[in-house]
């Protein structure tokens, strides 16, 4: 069936870079992105998100790019810091559908 | 955003057993739904829960393995039944969600930490 995935598992990070996370989805009708952290013990919690007619959306240290071309999707984090060390999923939603799709998690470790 | 508690925040359990976790939103909200995730994994949607119906299950999860009460717009509870080491997993439920053309985050409780001995 259609899903959600991502290309790397594990991303170390040195403190003060940036940080790039991918995501690729298969399901050309997904209209609306979502990116979650998850820290140890927690639930997730929501970053950042983005619509299909959208191919770039800024937050606070964070950008998410959108290629429908591809169905890739990316979060950038701007000098990583210590407290962004988490797992990163990305989800797709259909607005229709109501439902989310998460990704495989992409562990983030930042070194001091 | 809403403020979502999940009760209890971990247990261990015998196996055979139920247990039932409790999710308080702190406001009304139309969507809640129900998560799996098992340990070193992703998120699994078990079940939306409706107000004043039966819950919509998602394709593996039976209702008489987890049955979900919805009583009001504030309140769910999620039962794991008949436990075994298979069910332990965090749980964890979400408030929000888009519908009818409109998008919206979902937002996440704590979860609830499940061990079945």
């Amino acid at each position: 069936g259609e899903s959600v995935g991502l290309h790397l598992p594990t991303l170390s990070v040195q403190e003060g870079d940036n940080s790039i996370i991918n995501c690729a989805y298969s399901n050309s009708a997904s209209d609306y992105f979502i990116w979650y952290k998850q820290e140890s013990g927690k639930g997730p919690q929501f970053i950042i998100d983005i619509r299909s007619n959208m191919d770039k959306r800024q937050g606070q240290r964070v950008t998410v790019l959108l290629n429908k071309t591809v169905k890739h999707l990316s979060l950038q984090i701007a000098a990583t810091q210590p407290g962004d060390s988490a797992v990163y999923f990305c989800a797709e939603n259909k607005a229709a559908g109501n439902k989310l799709t998460f990704g495989g998690g992409t562990r983030v470790l930042v070194k001091p | 955003s809403a403020v979502i508690s999940q009760k209890p925040s971990r247990d261990i359990c015998q196996r055979g057993t139920s247990l039932t976790i409790q999710c308080q939103v702190d406001s009304q909200v139309t969507m809640m739904f129900w998560y799996r995730q098992q340990p070193g994994q992703s998120l699994t949607l078990i079940a939306t829960a409706n107000q004043g119906s039966e819950a919509t299950y998602e394709s593996g999860f039976v209702i008489d393995k987890f049955p979900i009460s919805r009583p009001n717009l504030t309140f769910s509870t999620l039962t794991v039944s008949n436990m075994s080491p298979e069910d332990s997993s965090i749980y964890l439920c979400s408030v929000g969600g888009s519908e009818g053309g409109t998008y919206n985050e979902q937002f996440f409780g704590p979860g609830t930490r499940l061990t079945v001995l």
